[in-house]
């Protein structure tokens, strides 16, 4: 079974530009979480979507930052334009939903996104 | 509320030295605690999990963390280091299908 896969692996943009990176969760998987670590700080909760809403956002920067799922399958997190401060790693995680009171998040390889 | 914090960035060790990593968690509900680890140019990979059954959890690679209500504490234990150990780990705290919060993580070097 494939596991969480994201796309690009790494990507570097100039300041004012804009980049999208895409997340393919696992198959069958509900839930989808975006997280970012900046530099030297701790991985940081961004998003979850439930199929293809917005559960919670409440870890979303600001309004450059724009995710969606259509159709409930993969994710995609845009970020408009980018600024030096949005450099870092993006995670992204799904996991089931199902009767038990918690189902492990899968995380993916990350993108390295370096803003210059 | 919930947050996890690592005592030490930077943890050394001697191969073959016991490895404790140490994790302290706050949460205003029952938590559930993971040990991540991040090897060099790779994903984060779950090391173990307590999901409210048994208190010393094993997992992977030799590791197992014992959960301590009272001293609120998750800390990571494997008794001989070896060299493919080296890696960044993380502590996180999740109440279930929320989200997941992570500390800042430990940067374990293994001396030959």
């Amino acid at each position: 079974e494939a596991g969480v896969t994201q796309f690009p692996s790494h990507s570097v943009i100039e300041k004012g530009q804009t980049v999208t990176l895409r997340c393919d969760p696992i198959s069958g998987h509900d839930n989808l979480y975006w997280y970012r670590r900046v530099m030297g700080k701790e991985i940081k909760f961004l998003l979850h979507f439930v199929k293809e809403s917005k559960q919670d956002e409440s870890g979303m920067p600001n309004n450059r930052f724009l995710a969606e799922r259509t159709g409930g399958t993969y994710s995609t997190l845009k970020v408009q334009p980018a600024e030096l401060e949005d450099s870092g790693v993006y995670f992204c995680a799904s996991s089931q939903t199902s009767g038990a009171s918690y189902n492990e998040q899968f995380f993916g390889p990350g993108t390295r996104l370096t803003v210059l | 509320a919930q947050s996890v914090t690592q005592l030490g960035s930077h943890v050394s060790v001697s191969e073959g030295a016991l490895v404790l990593l140490r994790c302290n968690y706050s949460s205003s509900v029952p938590p559930y605690l993971f040990w991540y680890v991040q090897y060099p140019n790779q994903g984060l990979q779950l090391l173990l999990k307590y999901t409210s059954a048994a208190t010393l959890v094993k997992g992977i690679n030799g590791f197992e963390a014992e959960f301590k209500k009272s001293e609120t504490s998750f800390h990571l234990t494997k008794p001989s280091a070896h060299m493919s150990d080296a890696a960044e780990y993380f502590c996180a705290v999740s109440g279930g299908y929320q989200k997941v919060t992570f500390g800042i993580g430990t940067k374990l070097q293994v001396i030959p």
